[in-house]
C-alpha cells in the first residue's frame, strides 16, 4: 500500500532563513504527488503538485518542490521563510485512479519573526 | 476550484448520540470524500461519497458507524453514530476536479463528552 513519511515533526526558522521540508513516498510506480499547506484557522490549499515532466515544480508563494525519483521524495522549499508562512505542511500522493490523497502526518513550520 | 462548506463548524455531543455534517459544493463535481483529522494526526480517508450508490469505505469504517448520503452531485452528509470520545476529530468533506486536485471544506470540530 502506498504511504507517505513526512520525518520532521515541528520546524522552527527565523525569518529570511532556507526551509526544505521532507517527504518521502513509498509506491515505486507512477506517482502523483502533492503538498498542501493549513494555515491557522484556515482550510487546507494547495500549494504545488507534480504529476509528470519538470521534476522541479514551483507553486504558490515562492514554494517549489522537487521529485526525485530514485530517492522517492518530494521535498518542499522555500529560499527565505517570512513570518506569514507558519502553518502546517502536508505532503500527500494520489491513490491510483479512486482519486483520494493520502497523506503524510504533517510537518508544523513556526518562523519567528 | 470549488468552494466548500461545512455545517455546523463545530460542535460538543454526549456520548451515545449521532451527530449529521453536512457537505455542500458550489458546482457539481464526481469525486467527494470524506476525512477525519483527529487531534496531533494527519488526515485519513474515511470513505468516497457516490452519487446514487452506497459510499466506499476504507479499512476500519463501516457504513453503520459513517452513514454517508449523496443525494446530488453538490451535496452530501456524513453521520457519526453512537458517538464515543474517541470519535473526537475533526471532519473533512474534500472535492476533486478531473485533475484530480483536491479542495477541501472547513471542516467540522466534532467533540464528544
Amino acid at each position: 500500500a502506498q504511504s507517505v513519511s513526512q520525518h520532521n515533526h515541528h520546524v522552527i526558522l527565523s525569518e529570511a532563513a532556507s526551509l526544505e521540508l521532507g517527504c518521502n513516498y513509498s509506491y515505486g510506480g507512477t506517482v502523483n504527488l502533492f503538498w498542501y499547506v493549513q494555515y491557522p484557522g484556515q482550510h487546507l490549499q494547495l500549494l504545488l503538485k507534480y504529476f509528470s515532466g519538470d521534476p522541479l515544480v514551483k507553486g504558490i508563494k515562492g514554494f517549489e518542490a522537487e521529485f526525485i525519483k530514485s530517492k522517492f521524495s518530494f521535498n518542499l522549499r522555500k529560499p527565505s521563510v517570512q513570518w506569514s508562512d507558519t502553518a502546517e505542511y502536508f505532503c500527500a500522493v494520489l491513490r491510483g485512479s479512486q482519486g483520494n490523497l493520502i497523506f503524510g502526518k504533517g510537518t508544523k513550520l513556526s518562523v519567528k519573526p | 476550484s470549488a468552494v466548500i462548506s461545512q455545517k455546523p463548524s463545530r460542535d460538543i455531543c454526549q456520548r451515545g448520540t449521532s451527530l449529521t455534517i453536512q457537505c455542500q459544493v458550489d458546482s457539481q463535481v464526481t469525486m467527494m470524500f470524506w476525512y477525519r483529522q483527529q487531534p496531533g494526526q494527519s488526515l485519513t480517508l474515511i470513505a468516497t461519497a457516490n452519487q446514487g450508490s452506497e459510499a466506499t469505505y476504507e479499512s476500519g469504517f463501516v457504513i453503520d458507524k459513517f452513514p454517508i448520503s449523496r443525494p446530488n452531485l453538490t451535496f452530501s452528509t456524513l453521520t457519526v453514530s453512537n458517538m464515543s470520545p474517541e470519535d473526537s476529530s475533526i471532519y473533512l468533506c474534500s472535492v476533486a476536479n478531473s485533475n484530480y486536485e483536491q479542495y477541501f471544506g472547513p471542516g467540522t470540530r466534532l467533540t464528544v463528552t
